[in-house]
């Protein structure tokens, strides 16, 4: 059974500063893992996907890797800003063609 | 292109009514999938459409629930009678079929219904 677990539960930087979210499952049998971005009240929105082939994702300042082998990521968040608050959440779609999600990080950006 | 559309956004209804969440996918989207969130537990998987047939229901947590997607265009995710564990929020998701059905593109989903059972 597939299981995605997210670290840290919550974060909190000042404005400016560089971090990383890490996000790991069980299983790496899977087609791809995508990072979304929930804010309070709000929906999903999709940051990156990665298919499972790839290693990397980047898209402004958010880089996101893979190393399905050892059934890890991380989203690194460069030069982070107050508007970069939300809850991270990363999820894999498994070969059942289902999306497991971690519970997410809540990131606070402080400015 | 629109987004995913989830009606109502907000539902607060008695135990033992019945609630009928609403999802429109993005035009042309052959699948659909419903997730929800109950309070302080993951998002997880409810079921799976493709088209109109239901592909997967196994993440649906009991018969009070039924799901359908008439025409296989928009969708209904009923909950008769709803019980007080139904709270949480609940999303739909549409994802283009790129040649292979079992591996999507990606997902979008919309905004969610938050369900307040009282």
């Amino acid at each position: 059974k597939q299981e995605v677990t997210q670290i840290p539960a919550a974060l909190s930087v000042p404005e400016g500063e560089n971090l990383v979210l890490n996000c790991s499952f069980t299983d790496s049998a899977i087609y791809n893992l995508q990072w979304f971005r929930q804010d309070p009240g709000k929906g999903l929105t999709s940051l990156l996907l990665i298919q499972s082939s790839q290693r990397e994702q980047t898209s402004g300042r958010l880089n996101a890797s893979l190393d399905k082998s050892s059934g890890r990521s991380t989203l690194y968040i460069a030069a982070s800003q107050p508007g970069d608050s939300a809850t991270y959440l990363c999820a894999v779609l498994t070969y059942g063609n289902k999306l497991v999600f971690g519970a997410g990080t809540i990131l606070r950006v402080k400015s | 292109e629109a987004g995913v559309t989830q009606f109502p956004s907000h539902s607060v209804i008695e135990k033992g009514q019945t609630v009928t969440l609403r999802c429109d996918p993005i035009s042309g989207h052959d699948n659909l999938y419903w997730y929800r969130r109950v309070m302080g537990k993951e998002i997880k998987f409810l079921l799976h459409f493709v088209k109109e047939s239901k592909q997967d229901e196994s993440g649906m947590p009991n018969n009070r629930f039924l799901a359908e997607r008439t025409g296989g265009t928009y969708s209904t995710l009923k909950v008769q009678p709803a019980e007080l564990e139904d709270s949480g929020v609940y999303f739909c998701a549409s994802s283009q079929v790129r040649g292979d059905p079992i591996s999507p593109y990606g997902y979008t989903f919309g905004s969610g219904t938050r369900l307040t059972v009282v």
